[in-house]
């Protein structure tokens, strides 16, 4: 079972656009950590929300966490092609057990020059 | 900065061999996971260790063995490789606690 959906799993815009992800759950989460990857690496750590109703600004994206923890965005604000990559995010349980993150199926972005 | 280093960037093997993953972190954390990476499907866990010779199932564990012979190693084993095992695989690492996961750059495994 899937439990944080993502959507749009593929996106694909033109440089200068604008465009939102969204990760949703019906369970509440600790904290939600954004990654980005790009093709040929590992995932890389954007953001961590922590508190209901958090948003935090990196450059052009801005990513909330839900007031209820159970769902996040992020957005980009005049896509650049640097911007290209698989976006994942991941939730954490509050149980403290190692296996801490759920992840969701990912966005593919794609933004064109 | 963290650096986790997988041992292969891409592997070929055939149905039936034995296959060994390696990984390697040099933060001394305490925490390493193995995961596979397939479309549409994220990333799921395989196999976790919170310290040396500890292990735990993931969600996918089927199929797999791991070992942690040492803190900074951690081997996922593929004891009898399959096709439906084709997949990219990332090793990870983080300290206790909710930290945030650093990722080796991932193994393509392909078995034919």
């Amino acid at each position: 079972t899937q439990l944080l959906e993502q959507s749009p799993q593929f996106l694909s815009i033109q440089e200068g656009e604008n465009l939102t992800v969204y990760c949703n759950s019906s369970s509440v989460f600790s904290s939600l950590q954004w990654y980005r990857q790009e093709p040929g690496e590992g995932p890389v750590l954007l953001v961590t929300v922590v508190t209901g109703g958090e948003v935090k600004k990196l450059k052009r994206l801005t990513f909330q966490f839900g007031d209820a923890r159970k769902d996040s965005s992020l957005h980009i604000t005049a896509a650049q092609p640097g911007d290209t990559g698989l976006y994942l995010c991941a939730g954490a349980r509050s149980s403290g057990s190692a296996r801490q993150l759920t992840f969701g199926s990912g966005t593919q972005l794609t933004v064109l020059p | 900065d963290v650096k986790v280093t997988q041992s292969s960037r891409y592997l070929v093997k055939r149905t039936g061999e034995k296959v060994f993953l390696e990984c390697v972190q040099d933060m001394d954390h305490e925490n390493m996971f193995w995961y596979r990476q397939d479309p549409g499907l994220g990333l799921r866990l395989i196999y976790f260790s919170y310290d040396v010779k500890m292990k735990e199932k993931g969600d996918i564990p089927e199929g797999y063995s791991v070992s942690r012979e040492k803190k900074e190693r951690f081997s996922l084993i593929l004891e009898s490789a399959s096709t439906n095992q084709t997949s990219m695989y990332l090793c990870a690492s983080n300290p206790p606690g909710r930290s945030p996961l650093h990722f080796g750059n991932g193994t393509r495994l392909t078995v034919t």
